[in-house]
């Protein structure tokens, strides 16, 4: 079956945009989280939803990023007044359940801000 | 989560079983062993977790000690395209703060022809 899917595959923005990506999890599945990867590490945790509500963001940065899930599948991940720090690969993964479900990710959304 | 120990890296011919070790040694009862790979620009792919018993399925084997402070995957024919990578990852599978997966910097593993 399809995947976990991100769009766009690329973003780049100059500084102080307004950005949104979008994640459309895997159908059926529950839980939708986001994860931030930058150059030379692993991903890290930005904010787990289960069905419309954010049951975590302890992981988003600052109040410049946002997230939204309105029906329960796809979210949007904002991010306001962008930042060169802002750059990195924004990963989207989505699992059946919650907490203990494992975790399949999208190929993610590559966000330059010069 | 428990924290993991990876190498950085490590080369395996083609054709022949590549075994990526990782060290838990902080490792709690209830905490499971995750494996997951991540191919140049794209995004982490699974492949395997368990708990104490080894475990075996299309892409890999996963190898726990006996007192679970480490493990090794085993990837029993290495292709090119296995060249990644491999993220070893801790994480209670049932209540608290488990859906958090937290990624070290994992072991890049290069393929060689």
């Amino acid at each position: 079956g399809a995947g976990v899917s991100q769009t766009p595959s690329n973003k780049v923005t100059e500084k102080g945009k307004y950005v949104e990506l979008r994640c459309d999890p895997i159908s059926g599945h529950t839980a939708l989280y986001w994860y931030r990867q930058s150059l030379g590490q692993g991903p890290e945790f930005l904010i787990y939803f289960q069905g419309t509500g954010a049951a975590d963001d302890s992981g988003l940065p600052n109040d410049r990023f946002f997230a939204v899930r309105p029906e329960g599948s796809v979210s949007t991940l904002k991010i306001q007044r962008t930042e060169r720090g802002d750059s990195a690969v924004y990963l989207c993964a989505s699992s059946r359940g919650g907490k203990g479900e494992t975790q399949y990710f999208g190929p993610g959304t590559r966000l330059l801000v010069l | 989560d428990a924290k993991t120990t990876q190498p950085t890296s490590m080369d395996c011919a083609e054709g022949r079983a590549a075994n990526l070790p990782c060290n838990h040694s902080t490792i709690s009862g209830n905490e499971y062993v995750y494996w997951y790979r991540q191919i140049h620009s794209q995004g982490p792919q699974y492949i395997i977790h368990g708990l104490k018993n080894n475990e075996t399925n299309e892409m890999a084997s996963l190898i726990i000690t006996e007192d679970r402070k480490s493990s090794t995957l085993i990837l029993p024919h290495a292709t090119l395209r296995d060249t990644a990578v491999y993220y070893c990852i801790v994480r209670v599978d049932s209540g608290g703060s488990n859906y958090k997966l937290t990624f070290g910097k994992g072991t890049l593993l290069t393929v060689n022809p």
